[in-house]
């Protein structure tokens, strides 16, 4: 079975750093592409980042440009997201997914920014 | 940016009939490679998204026949056909055609 586990998620003050984690389990990471996909209360879905099978090629929304950094582990099977500065307005559930965002999704890791 | 506009935003539905959502783009979603990555997702309350449809009419593994897509160029249509009271959700469109990828704005279905 295909699942895709998020974690990382908290409550942080704005500037703070945190780091989310996807652990894949049911298929090997290395063959797809990767990205991050998350949804601010109420609100709809925003495109965050992507990544390359080798890692070679990262592609990021512009508000998180310089300050989110996507990686991956194809050893560990896992898909991370470095956010550092972070604002308000990246409180969201953030989500991660395989190639052009297929299926399964995982349950999402909540991130809220506040003082 | 590749702007995604969905329409109507709210959709209220009677139980057996169809429903269609709209969805435009500003741009052709023709991607270089002769693919066109226009996809549909679904969220119901309190769940996580799911991708229904990819590359305007694939249906995804175990979604209903009752779900169908079509369109070409920069103008798409979900069709729900004999709406079910699981299909209630916001549906979304999204191109993956051109970086970023960009979503629609979500069409919220309901039951009347």
């Amino acid at each position: 079975e295909v699942q895709l586990v998020e974690s990382g998620g908290d409550l942080v003050q704005p500037g703070g750093s945190l780091r989310l984690s996807c652990v894949v389990s049911g298929f090997t990471i290395n063959n797809n592409w990767m990205s991050w996909v998350r949804q601010a209360p109420g609100k709809g879905l925003e495109w965050v980042a992507t990544i390359k099978q080798d890692g070679s090629e990262k592609y990021y929304m512009d508000s998180v440009k310089g300050r989110f950094t996507i990686s991956r582990d194809n050893a560990k099977n896992s898909l991370y997201l470095q956010m550092n500065g972070l604002r308000a307005e990246d409180t969201a559930v953030y989500y991660c997914a395989r190639e052009q965002l297929r299926n399964p999704w995982g349950q999402g890791t909540p991130v809220t920014v506040s003082s | 940016d590749v702007v995604m506009t969905q329409s109507p935003l709210s959709l209220p539905v009677t139980l057996g009939q169809s429903a269609s959502i709209s969805c435009r783009s500003s741009q052709s979603l023709v991607h270089s490679d002769g693919n066109t990555f226009l996809h549909w997702f679904q969220q119901r309350p309190g769940q996580s998204p799911r991708r229904l449809l990819y590359k305007v009419s694939i249906r995804d593994s175990g979604v209903p026949d009752r779900f169908s897509g079509s369109g070409s160029g920069t103008d798409f249509t979900l069709k729900i056909s004999r709406v079910e009271a699981e299909d209630v959700g916001v549906y979304y469109c999204m191109q993956g055609s051109h970086g970023p990828w960009t979503f629609g704005q979500g069409t919220k279905v309901e039951i009347k």
